[in-house]
């Protein structure tokens, strides 16, 4: 498709458990982000990739959190010994990378952890 | 981490009314962004500002980047029942490609 996309669109999973959330960025763009968004809430920045290298990881809340994109295209955010706080919707978004373009997101994860 | 305050958090309005509401920020900012979002959905980028007392218009919405650029306003004229939904602000600093965004406005539309 022409947009972000992101898989899976649900996860479920248990406290404890090791999850991951994939993006596949809009073809050509070289910036990509991850954002977090808990419920009532406005999306929180987690992770700014510029290629393959991260640019900005300064939203990661803790060393559970980590995000590859090893070939400057399709990203992953990886979560260790997920807790019942990590519940959110995930979501991605990319942008031709300037500073001033635009970021266009995806329609997100929905993780909850039992 | 941060967030900036919209005000008001919800409103109620009839179609045909002319709809406000405003985000501020304690720091100041050199992009102001308005998006929208509907129901498990990601947000979609409404008006985008880049220069203090800019005044922007997009068919039915306007938006303005504040003077002292901690503040921004949006308004929509003429509301629909499509335009329902999360309406969010963003901010972005200097050349930092993050975005902080505020706590939201929920929209409903009455017919």
């Amino acid at each position: 498709g022409a947009g972000v996309s992101q898989t899976p669109s649900n996860k479920v999973t248990e406290k404890g458990k090791y999850v991951e959330l994939r993006c596949d960025p809009i073809s050509g763009h070289t910036a990509l982000y991850w954002y977090r968004q808990s419920l009532g809430q406005g999306p929180e920045f987690l992770i700014y990739f510029q290629g393959t290298g991260a640019a900005d990881d300064s939203g990661l809340p803790n060393d559970r959190f980590f995000a590859v994109r090893p070939e400057g295209s399709v990203s992953t955010l990886k979560i260790q010994r997920t807790e019942r706080g990590d519940s959110a919707v995930y979501l991605c978004a990319s942008s031709f990378g300037a500073p001033s373009e635009e970021q266009f997101f995806g329609p997100g994860t929905r993780l909850t952890v039992l | 981490g941060q967030q900036l305050n919209q005000s008001p958090q919800s409103m109620f309005i009839q179609e045909g009314e002319d709809v406000s509401m405003n985000c501020t920020s304690s720091s100041i900012f050199n992009t102001w962004l308005w998006y929208k979002q509907d129901p498990g959905e990601g947000p979609v980028l409404l008006i985008a500002l880049y220069k203090a007392g800019e005044l922007t218009s997009n068919g039915r919405l306007t938006a303005q980047f504040g003077i002292t650029r901690k503040d921004s306003f949006l308004n929509i004229s003429a509301s629909i029942p499509s335009d329902v939904g999360i309406y969010f602000c963003a901010g972005k600093t200097g050349t930092a490609s993050k975005l902080t965004f505020g706590t939201g406005t929920r929209l409903q539309v009455t017919l």
